[in-house]
This record gives structure tokens, sequence and C-alpha cells, in this order.
């Protein structure tokens, strides 16, 4: 059966470090990669899309990357900051956009 | 609206009772995704609509589970017979097209059975 893994399920680091969440996936073979924030109690929010023939994608702070030959993302935020504090999903989804979650990394970044 | 709304934010029911959650996407939306998520785990997938046909139910645990979306806009998820196991937060997303296009969450109801 399908497994999504995001590396731990907790990650503290100092701001202005770079945080780097892992997502590793077994048994799929996604259209495409999708990450997204969640605050406690709120719906998760888009953040960047990399597709199954793209390496690497960039918005802002915020690196992506995409291996489908050891099938696993990275997810880079440089220069963190406080408000960078949350939970991060990563998602495989098909072509219709069926999404398929990991269960978050919570990052907490400390002033 | 501007953004993906539902309704209500929270319920609290009985065990055995039914319960209705309803979701408004984002205008023009042609693509509707339902979710429930447990605490500490990601959003799980239950059902997609595109207009208002049913595209993909294969999420949805069992026949107590019903949605519908019968105008291709609004869409309501229907719990009969709940359990304490249905407790979770139920989230709506929708997207313009469906497929790669970006998926908009809304808020979430968190459903509570006692």
């Amino acid at each position: 059966s399908q497994k999504i893994e995001q590396n731990s399920e907790a990650l503290n680091i100092q701001e202005g470090k770079t945080a780097t969440l892992t997502c590793n996936y077994t048994n799929y073979s996604p259209a495409y990669l999708q990450w997204y924030r969640q605050d406690p109690g709120r719906g998760p929010v888009f953040l960047l899309l990399i597709r199954e023939n793209e390496k690497e994608k960039r918005k802002e702070r915020l690196k992506v990357t995409f291996d489908t030959t050891l099938k696993q993302s990275l997810f880079h935020i440089t220069a963190s900051q406080p408000a960078d504090s949350a939970t991060y999903l990563c998602a495989l989804v098909d072509n219709a956009g069926k999404s398929t979650f990991g269960d978050g990394t919570t990052l907490t970044v400390k002033p | 609206g501007a953004g993906v709304s539902q309704t209500p934010s929270n319920k609290v029911t009985e065990k055995g009772k039914y319960v209705e959650l309803r979701c408004d996407p984002i205008s023009g939306h042609t693509a509707l995704y339902w979710y429930r998520q447990s605490l500490g785990q990601g959003p799980e997938f239950l059902i997609y609509f595109q207009g208002t046909g049913a595209a993909d139910d294969s999420g949805l645990p069992n026949d107590r589970f019903f949605a519908v979306r019968p105008e291709g806009s609004v869409s309501t998820l229907k719990i009969q017979r709940t359990e304490r196991g249905d407790s979770a937060m139920y989230l709506c997303a929708s997207s313009l097209t469906g497929g790669k296009d970006t998926q908009y969450f809304g808020p979430g109801t968190r459903l509570t059975v006692l």
C-alpha cells in the first residue's frame, strides 16, 4: 500500500538557520508533489508544487526538490523566522488532484 | 466569497445521531474535495466531485458516509449513525478544474461525537 513518511514529528531550529524537512514515499508514482503549511485549527495552505519531471522549485525563501528515483522530496526554508513556525505537510497528487498527505512535521523556530 | 467556507465550525453530537457538514467552495471552482483529519495526522481523502458528480468516492470509510453536490457548487457531507471514531476535523477544498490546480482549503468543521 502507499506510504508517505515525513522525517520527524517535530523540528526545532534557531532563527536565521535553514530548516530542512523530508518527505519519503513508497508504492506510489505521483503526477506531482505539493507542500502545504497548516497552523493550529486551520486548513492547510498551499505553498509549492513540483512535477515529477522537475528537480527543483523555488519561491522566495522556500525551495523544494523532488527525486523520483529516491522517492523523496526535501523542503527548505532559508533564513527561518519565528513566523515560519507551523506544521508542514507534503502531499502526493494524482492526475485528478486526489491528494495523499503525510502526517506533517511541526517546525518551531526559536528567536 | 473570497475563500472556501465551511459550516458549522464546530459540531458536537451524540453517538448514533445524523449530521450534515456544509462546504461552500470558491465561486467558479468545478472541483471539490472532502478530507478528514485526525489530531497529529495529515488529511485523509474522502471524496472528490467534478461538477455535480462524485468522480472518486474511494475514501469514504463505509456506507454511513455520503456526500452530495446537487448544483455543482455547495456540497454537503452526511454522516449517519455517528460513532465516536468519526470525531475529527472535516476539511473541504476546491480547485478551478481539478488535476494540478491549486486546492484551496476551508477552515474545517470540528466534529465531536460523544
